[in-house]
């Protein structure tokens, strides 16, 4: 079956990086991208970005350009997204989610992992 | 950027009861829409692609209309676990867009 795991919760100061990564198993890696979707406390869901994990081209939100870093690594099967200078406002779960091409939805999504960023 | 206004940003129903979500998008983004549930402390789970395609195991009680830059999300007979958060996304163009949400609520 399906299945995207995150790693787990993380607490962070302002300034610093935090990198999340997400383990996918039950599909072919190759075939689907992998969007990063984050949600701050009481928040909706804010699309950050994406990447093509068959030849890693990203695309993402320009309010992230030059914070975010969207990898992979396909000999595991792992995306990671990589958030730096990170500010209390980025407080938030962050999610993983697959899309099978464009224009369809994200049909898994990891469970998610929590960020705080705080001093 | 393509902006999603969702309307009403809360309701309160009863089981049983028909609910009609709208999502309207800044421009035109033809069918490139998905609408999402999420509850409290969970993921999102997807419901419905191309604007109303319905995603394979969801119930035939959600429906999904619309193009350009009106859309709807139809249950036509509310469920004790459909009370949860509504989203739309739209897919057309970078960056993809979320819909600020709707909750839905017992009443």
């Amino acid at each position: 079956q399906v299945q995207l795991v995150q790693s787990g919760a993380e607490v962070k100061k302002p300034g610093a990086s935090v990198k999340v990564s997400c383990k996918a198993s039950g599909y072919t890696f190759t075939a689907y991208y992998m969007h990063w979707v984050r949600q701050a406390p009481g928040q909706g869901l804010e699309w950050m970005g994406r990447i093509n994990p068959n030849n890693g081209v990203t695309n993402h939100a320009q309010k992230f350009q030059g914070r975010v870093t969207m990898t992979r690594d396909t000999s595991i099967s792992t995306a990671y997204m990589e958030l730096s200078g990170l500010r209390s406002d980025d407080t938030a779960v962050y999610y993983c989610a697959r899309q099978e091409w464009s224009g369809y939805g994200c049909d898994f999504w990891g469970q998610g992992t929590l960020v705080t960023v705080s001093s | 950027d393509i902006q999603l206004t969702q309307s009403p940003s809360f309701l309160s129903a009863s089981v049983g009861d028909r609910v009609t979500i709208t999502c309207r998008a800044s421009q035109g983004i033809s069918s490139y829409l998905a609408w999402y549930q999420q509850k409290p402390g969970k993921a999102p789970k997807f419901l419905i692609y191309a604007a109303s395609t319905l995603q394979s195991g969801v119930p035939s009680r959600f429906s999904g209309s619309g193009s350009g830059t009106e859309f709807t999300l139809t249950i036509s007979s509310l469920q004790p676990e459909d009370f949860a958060t509504y989203y739309c996304q739209q897919l057309n163009s970078y960056p993809f867009t979320f819909g600020p949400g709707t909750k839905v609520d017992i009443k």
